[in-house]
């Protein structure tokens, strides 16, 4: 099955620094890769996503680059602020929502 | 719009006990998950279901059960709990597309404790 690794586990930023989060597939059948931010005590609630057809993805101070080859997609968050503090999950996935495999989060802190 | 509700929101069993964690969507998708969050693994998908009365096992299915009746409801059943099932429970919702990938909307957690 499909395994999804994360890096890194936890990372500090200073506010307007930018931040990167990187993940790694096993699967080369997986075309969907969202990611997820998780709030204390909330639900994961999607941010972006890119499917296997496309590069590279942006919406407003993040983005998400994908390197089918290589078999590793990354999320970038630019101009950090304070309410980016949370955790944040990728995940890949043959076809639709289904069937998601997550990678182990990463907790990050932006600090004033 | 309540999208995804999970209740109970917190729980407390004693070992061998039963409950049943209940999920709804109102947003009519198909496709319905049961995941679990434990400390540095992420989630992992326990059960999941493509359609009313259909349903399968995910990456850790042993200790639960599920039943899809309705499409709306997709309920998670701890036959006889145990303490390595103390864990956040999250249901997901997301419309089946064969194709592309689609969003998926999760509730807000049910954190239960066995003790």
């Amino acid at each position: 099955g499909e395994n999804v690794e994360q890096h890194p586990s936890t990372l500090s930023v200073q506010e307007g620094d930018s931040a990167v989060i990187k993940c790694t597939y096993s699967d080369s059948a997986s075309n969907y890769f969202p990611w997820y931010k998780q709030e204390l005590g909330k639900g994961p609630q999607l941010i972006i996503d890119i499917r296997s057809n496309v590069g590279e993805k942006k919406d407003q101070r993040i983005a998400v680059t994908l390197n089918k080859t290589a078999k590793h997609f990354s999320l970038h968050i630019t101009e950090t602020q304070p309410e980016d503090s949370a955790v944040y999950f990728c995940a890949a996935s043959k076809t639709s929502g289904s069937r998601l495999t997550f990678g182990e989060g990463t907790q990050l802190t932006v600090n004033p | 719009n309540a999208g995804v509700t999970q209740t109970p929101k917190f729980q407390v069993l004693k070992t061998g006990q039963s409950m049943t964690l209940q999920c709804a969507q109102d947003m009519n998708h198909e496709y319905m998950s049961w995941y679990r969050q434990d400390p540095g693994m992420g989630l992992r998908l326990i059960h999941y279901s493509v359609g009313a009365g259909i349903t399968d096992q995910g990456e850790v299915p042993n200790g639960y059960n599920v039943s899809r009746s309705t499409t709306e409801d997709f309920p998670l059943r701890l036959l006889s709990a145990a303490p390595s099932q103390t864990s956040v429970y999250f249901c997901a919702s997301s419309a089946f597309n064969p194709i592309l990938g689609t969003e998926a909307f999760f509730g807000q957690g049910t954190r239960l404790t066995v003790v």
